[in-house]
């Protein structure tokens, strides 16, 4: 069965604190996975693509990894605009997708 | 702002009714998707239009159906409405069929009572 699962499903840094959320995800063929930013009451926004085991792509203090069962989304020295619920989604060979239900981060001054 | 148009916000309608949920892609984009976000179940993928065609099926109900018209907008239509169907509604599109990145719209809110 294609899933999706996310960990922590929360998590309290300071300012400057950098940790990593987790996706690990069991999928038939995976044609891309997607790491999503969502702010309370809005419609998810797009962060990153990766389509193949070992790529990783950056945006500013945002690191995205893949590995063949798992992505990490690395912070690095978070800000309290950083706070958000982060969501990872996975593409199937059929084309559906699948979302995780997040990490709900929340980013202390 | 996504470029991503839906109407209404919000809906609040009774049991056993019928609704149209409208959505408009961004400017060039082909394809378009319907997700449901529930509180206890996250977003679920509901299906996916590409240029009029369907082109993947997620876990959408019978009762629910959609379309893509010549000008590229989409419709969801949802009928025989139960309490469990309240939840945030997104439609997202990209350029093309995929796995492209999505631009997601506000949402519509529909209540159902």
């Amino acid at each position: 069965e294609d899933q999706v699962t996310q960990s922590p499903e929360a998590l309290r840094l300071q300012e400057g604190e950098s940790s990593s959320l987790n996706c690990s995800y069991t999928v038939s063929g995976l044609r891309g996975l997607f790491w999503y930013r969502q702010d309370p009451g809005k419609g998810p926004e797009f962060l990153f693509t990766l389509y193949s085991a070992g790529e990783e792509k950056e945006k500013e203090r945002l690191k995205a990894t893949l590995t063949k069962k798992e992505s990490f989304l690395h912070i690095t020295a978070p800000k309290p605009e950083d706070s958000a619920t982060y969501l990872c989604a996975v593409q199937a060979s059929g084309n559906q997708f699948y979302f995780g239900t997040g990490t709900s981060l929340t980013v202390i001054p | 702002d996504s470029g991503v148009t839906q109407t209404p916000k919000h809906l609040i309608t009774a049991t056993g009714q019928r609704v149209t949920l409208r959505c408009s892609p961004r400017s060039g984009d082909l394809s378009v998707y319907w997700y449901q976000q529930s509180l206890d179940q996250g977003l679920q993928f509901l299906i996916q239009y590409y240029n009029g065609e369907e082109r993947a099926k997620g876990n959408i109900l019978e009762r629910f159906s959609a379309q893509q018209f010549p000008d590229l907008h989409s419709e969801l239509n949802l009928s025989s409405l139960e309490l469990g169907d309240s939840a945030l509604y997104f439609c997202a599109s990209s350029s093309d069929e995929g796995p492209y990145e999505q631009y997601f719209g506000p949402g519509t809110r529909l209540t159902v009572t």
